[in-house]
């Protein structure tokens, strides 16, 4: 079946370092890899997505990139800022046609602290 | 302001009741989502919706019970058959076309 793993648990890293979170998913029919940010107490939110038919994606300090090849996706984020700690997932998406019902399957999460 | 609201947010349980954690979206969603978090966990899928009047179990669907009888809720209820229920619970919910989930605040089940 589906499985996501996600690497490290935990990163520390100074203000205005760079934060790196890595995933690597099981089955070649995921097309859709999404981020979330989760804040102590709260639901996740989306930061940042990508479909497989694109290899990078940027928003202002947050980019992803894909190799499919190689079934793995990270998670870069750029001049940290202490309100960027929080639990980051990944997850892995089958399509929504066939015998799947386009469900996430989650990483189990990393802990970004940064440091001011 | 469009969203998904779950409450209450604290729930606090004695051993052997049943309780029902409320997830209502006006996002016009058609399917909506409950996942479990436990510590050092991902998400993991409980029940899902893909459709008024239907739902499929997830991964770990064994002691909880769901409904979707309006296309806005899908309350999910713990029974006392669910072993270990204290965790974050949350809900989320999708158009069916697309794959981006929407998730709510989430609900906290404390299990005295």
């Amino acid at each position: 079946g589906e499985n996501v793993e996600q690497h490290p648990s935990t990163l520390s890293v100074q203000e205005g370092d760079s934060a790196v979170i890595k995933c690597t998913y099981s089955d070649s029919a995921s097309n859709y890899f999404p981020w979330y940010k989760q804040e102590l107490g709260k639901g996740p939110q989306l930061i940042i997505d990508i479909r497989s038919n694109v290899g990078e994606k940027k928003d202002q300090r947050i980019a992803v990139t894909l190799n499919k090849t190689a079934k793995h996706f990270s998670l870069h984020i750029t001049e940290t800022q202490p309100e960027d700690s929080a639990v980051y997932f990944c997850a892995a998406s089958f399509p929504p046609y066939g015998g799947s019902q386009g469900n996430l399957i989650f990483g189990k999460g990393t802990k970004l602290s940064v440091k001011p | 302001d469009g969203g998904i609201t779950q409450s209450p947010k604290y729930l606090f349980r004695k051993e052997g009741q049943n309780v029902t954690l409320s997830c209502e979206q006006n996002l016009n969603h058609d399917a909506m989502y409950w996942y479990r978090q436990d510590p050092g966990q991902g998400l993991r899928l409980i029940y899902y919706s893909q459709i008024v009047n239907d739902f499929q179990k997830g991964d770990i669907a064994e002691g909880y019970s769901v409904s979707r009888e309006k296309k806005e809720s899908f309350p999910l209820t713990v029974t006392s058959a669910q072993k270990n229920p204290t965790a974050f619970y949350l809900c989320a919910s999708t158009l069916a076309s697309g794959n981006e989930q929407f998730f709510g605040p989430g609900t906290r089940l404390t299990v005295l």
